[in-house]
């Protein structure tokens, strides 16, 4: 059975200074996603990771993968307001074609002045 | 492109009723999904369909039925509602197999199960 751990939980951030969600997982996968989730909407996708050592960065967002770790990280930049939402990674079993998605249980960010 | 749409968005029930959460995609995804969202859980899947007539299930998918006769619909059934099933319900797609295809999420159904 996969499983999937975030943390923190929950993030209380400082505008200007950076941070780091973490998320492991239990079993091997080759596909990790991270998603963001504003109050009372949906899911808006933020990265795809598909390989060991994948990095992907998006404004003040970098995401990678470590494979051999089970571990994927999602940095934050010198955090701005904007950003504060829940932070969602999922994982797809390697043994998946069809990519069913584990989600860890979400990070909520709050960013403050 | 109108991508997933979900209806209703709000739905309140009493214990006992049956009700259809609404599923549609005009992007012809293969894959379709429902997940249901409570808090401090993330989001677990119910039932899943690779294509038309093909559905299978997730990890929660007690009480609830699927049915996938279009590639463009995928509905959710609650046979008897109760109030475990209250929750936030939402509907994903993606083209299919290929590593990196994205799943589009719904706007989402917000379900009262009184």
């Amino acid at each position: 059975e996969l499983k999937v751990e975030q943390n923190p939980l929950f993030l209380s951030m400082q505008e200007g200074k950076n941070y780091t969600i973490y998320c492991n997982y239990s079993t091997t996968s080759d596909r990790l996603y991270w998603y963001r989730q504003d109050p009372g909407k949906s899911l808006e996708s933020l990265f795809v990771l598909l390989s060991n050592g994948a990095v992907k960065q998006e404004g003040r967002l970098m995401a990678s993968l470590d494979t051999k770790a089970r571990l994927s990280t999602l940095h934050i930049t010198a955090a701005v307001h904007d950003l504060s939402a829940t932070y969602f990674c999922a994982v797809v079993m390697t043994t998946d074609s069809w990519g069913k998605l584990q989600f860890g249980a979400g990070t909520q960010v709050v960013v403050t002045p | 492109n109108a991508g997933v749409t979900q209806t209703p968005k709000f739905q309140v029930l009493k214990t006992g009723q049956s009700m259809t959460l609404q599923c549609a995609q005009d992007m012809n995804h293969e894959y379709m999904s429902w997940y249901r969202q409570d808090p401090g859980m993330g989001l677990r899947l119910i039932h899943y369909s690779v294509g038309a007539g093909i559905t299978d299930q997730g990890e929660v998918p007690n009480g609830y039925n699927v049915s996938r006769s279009t590639t463009e619909d995928f509905p959710l059934r609650l046979l008897s509602a109760a109030p475990s099933q209250t929750s936030v319900y939402f509907c994903a797609s993606s083209y299919g197999r290929a590593p990196g295809e994205t799943q589009y999420f719904g706007p989402g159904t917000r379900l009262l199960v009184l």
